[in-house]
């Protein structure tokens, strides 16, 4: 079946600008997952979702960022004025369930470039 | 909270060769421990998980891990490597899925000569 899928696959954006970034996940996934992956960096944890409720939003690195889910499917993570610290790779991963240790299943990222 | 390090941040070897990455982790109990491989261009795929019974986990692509309590290990080895393994290689413990409960390390990156 379908993977998780991320658009757009490259963005290009001008400092202060504010930008969109969508995840599709697995149909009939429950749980959903935002991570920033630097140059030369690890993940970074941004956000996860439950349905269409998001209990940790700790990940968040300044109020310009925001997410939302829903329908408990699609997820669109919104960076406002954005910074060009802000430049990494996006990523969203899905889960059937939110049980620990659950299979995360990852999207191939939005490569986000602030100039 | 838990914590992963990759020591090696740049591995190199001979299409052929045996392959081990290391992964230490830093936690309280046992954790969950996953190996996930990022080929270039795509999205994170799980190469295999530990969660408790037998140490020695088997994974996809011909790879396993074993899990060491007393050295809080979870190395990640291949026999015999493949061009088509080269891929950035992460770590990631957890005892629960997400936020400071669920940790990737910072990767390895895998370069195979042929």
């Amino acid at each position: 079946g379908a993977g998780v899928s991320q658009s757009p696959s490259n963005k290009v954006t001008e400092k202060g600008k504010d930008v969109e970034l969508r995840c599709d996940p697995i149909s009939g996934h429950t749980a959903l997952y935002w991570y920033r992956q630097s140059l030369g960096q690890g993940l970074e944890f941004l956000i996860y979702f439950q349905g269409n409720s998001a209990p940790d939003k700790s990940g968040l690195p300044s109020d310009r960022f925001s997410a939302e889910r829903t329908g408990g499917s699609v997820s669109t993570l919104t960076i406002q004025r954005t910074q060009q610290e802000d430049s990494a790779v996006y990523l969203c991963a899905s889960s059937l369930g939110s049980a620990p240790g659950e299979t995360q299943y990852f999207g191939p990222g939005t490569r986000l470039l602030v100039l | 909270a838990q914590s992963v390090t990759q020591p090696d941040i740049h591995i190199t070897v001979s299409e052929g060769a045996s392959l081990e990455l290391r992964c230490n982790y830093s936690y309280g109990a046992t954790p969950y421990l996953f190996w996930y491989v990022q080929s270039p261009g795509q999205g994170l795929q799980l190469l295999l998980k530990y969660f408790s019974g037998d140490t020695l986990v088997q994974g996809i692509k011909g790879f396993e891990a074993e899990f060491k309590r007393s050295q809080s290990s979870f190395n990640l080895r291949k026999p015999s490597v493949h061009w088509s393994d080269a891929a950035e290689y992460f770590c990631a413990v957890g005892s629960d899925n997400y936020g400071q409960n669920f940790v990737f390390g910072p990767g390895t990156r895998l370069s195979v000569l042929p």
